[in-house]
């Protein structure tokens, strides 16, 4: 069975600082997807980024990276110098064959 | 501006009534989806649409009946729920249901429903 694994439940940091959220994922298929979406006060969930499990390259869009590596089953995301506006929960996800899991979420508090 | 619309917002319903929540999106998909969020529990899948027909049904307890009338609206019916049924229900969507590459999913603000 697939799994999806987001040990932190709440983080709280002062803007400016650094803050990385942990995704661990268990999987038997060699093709598998990873997402991570944003879900902001408002609710609707927001799409972040998506990685194949092929391509573990990492990835770096302004403030936000991903560290996916395979060897440990991790797919995490650092978000650079927070500001108040990242306040939101975060989802990892893992999607096979439209089997879709996702973590419990991590709910992620900017200070100013 | 999110592209995929839900009313109600808020539902309060007895364990006796029926009702029904509406989602609609103006994105032009293929595939929408009814997800469960519950107080500090994993998203739930609970159905998955894909031009109109189910392909997904994850144990859903028959009181919760979908429809999906046309690709850009989904329904969920409610009747005799439990107060465990309380939860935010998200209706999400996608351009479709590739059988390799799963696209990513644009999701509505959800409804809250409560269940006395």
């Amino acid at each position: 069975a697939q799994k999806v694994t987001q040990a932190q439940t709440e983080i709280s940091v002062v803007e400016k600082e650094d803050v990385t959220l942990d995704c661990v994922y268990e999987t038997r298929d060699t093709t598998y997807y990873l997402f991570w979406y944003k879900q902001p006060p408002s609710g609707e969930l927001v799409f972040l980024i998506r990685r194949n499990s092929f391509d573990e390259q990492n990835e770096i869009s302004g403030r936000y990276s991903w560290n996916f590596q395979k060897s440990t089953s991790s797919f995490n995301f650092t978000i650079t110098a927070s500001q108040v506006v990242d306040s939101a929960v975060y989802f990892c996800a893992l999607v096979n064959n439209n089997d879709m899991r996702f973590g419990a979420g991590t709910r992620l508090t900017v200070k100013p | 501006e999110t592209g995929v619309t839900q009313t109600p917002r808020h539902l309060v319903m007895g364990m006796t009534n029926k009702k029904s929540l509406k989602c609609e999106q103006h994105l032009g998909h293929n595939a929408m989806y009814w997800y469960k969020q519950s107080a500090k529990k994993p998203l739930e899948l609970m159905f998955v649409y894909s031009l109109e027909e189910r392909v997904e049904n994850n144990s859903v307890p028959s009181r919760f009946s979908p429809e999906c009338p046309n690709s850009s609206h989904l329904f969920l019916h409610l009747h005799t729920l439990q107060p465990e049924d309380s939860a935010l229900y998200l209706c999400a969507s996608s351009p479709g249901l590739a059988g390799g590459a799963p696209y990513e999913q644009y999701f509505g603000p959800g409804t809250r429903l409560t269940v006395t």
